[in-house]
């Protein structure tokens, strides 16, 4: 099974600041095949990126996705009220699919 | 557009079952891997099964093998995860989820909860 794991922990930033968040992964996750995805209080997982770099759909461009192989970042380039929020990375390289323990963004 | 609604949560004694549902709607279920997922209070996502399209092709994670079921029902766009000997730990919101690999559609969640 291919752990992930998410740093920091808790990040705290004011709006129109940049985020940066890391997902370290066990092993190497095969062909990049690594999401992130955005959760809010009582909300399901949103999708924001997939294949580690490829936005889905209207996901704003402040949103963007680097690395492969075992390290992997999300990028906030410029922190919007709406993206204080609990972010979780996840592999599909192997099985079983796995999700990091999250990262929340909060405000500073 | 696409929609997932689950149902079936509640609160359950250990060693209890539970079934839970989900309907979908905005797309044809047959065309799609689906999945479900579970999220314990305060934790991150866990996957627990996912089946294929024609429902031929099933897996889960260790911690639910030989414990749940899932199936699905083409024709009424539904999808299912039966769940036996629950425990303490298979208190969740469980996430009926479209796809095998990365998952963009999900429905609202139902909550499950196993204690005595």
């Amino acid at each position: 099974e291919i752990v992930l794991t998410q740093s920091p922990g808790t990040l705290s930033l004011s709006p129109g600041e940049r985020a940066t968040l890391s997902c370290r992964a066990s092993q190497s996750v095969s062909s990049s095949y690594l999401a992130w995805y955005q959760q809010k209080p009582g909300q399901a997982p949103r999708l924001l990126i997939y294949g580690a770099s490829t936005r889905a759909t209207g996901i704003p461009d402040r949103f963007s996705g680097s690395g492969s192989g075992t390290d992997f970042t999300l990028t906030i380039s410029r922190l919007e009220p709406e993206d204080f929020a609990v972010y979780y990375c996840q592999q599909y390289g192997g099985s079983p699919r796995t999700f990091g323990q999250g990262t929340k963004v909060e405000i500073k | 557009q696409v929609q997932l609604v689950e149902s079936g949560g509640g609160l359950v004694k250990p060693g209890e079952s539970l079934r839970l549902s989900c309907g979908a709607s905005g797309f044809t279920l047959s065309d799609d891997y689906m999945t479900w997922i579970r999220q314990p209070p305060g934790k991150g996502p866990e996957w627990v099964s996912f089946i294929s399209g024609p429902g031929t092709s099933i897996y889960y994670a260790d911690s639910v093998r030989g414990r749940f079921t899932i199936s699905r029902d083409n024709d009424k766009n539904s999808l299912y995860l039966q769940m036996n000997s629950l425990t303490a730990e298979d208190t969740a919101v469980y996430y009926c989820v479209r796809g095998r690999d990365y998952y963009g559609h999900w429905g609202q969640g139902t909550l499950v909860t196993v204690s005595s």
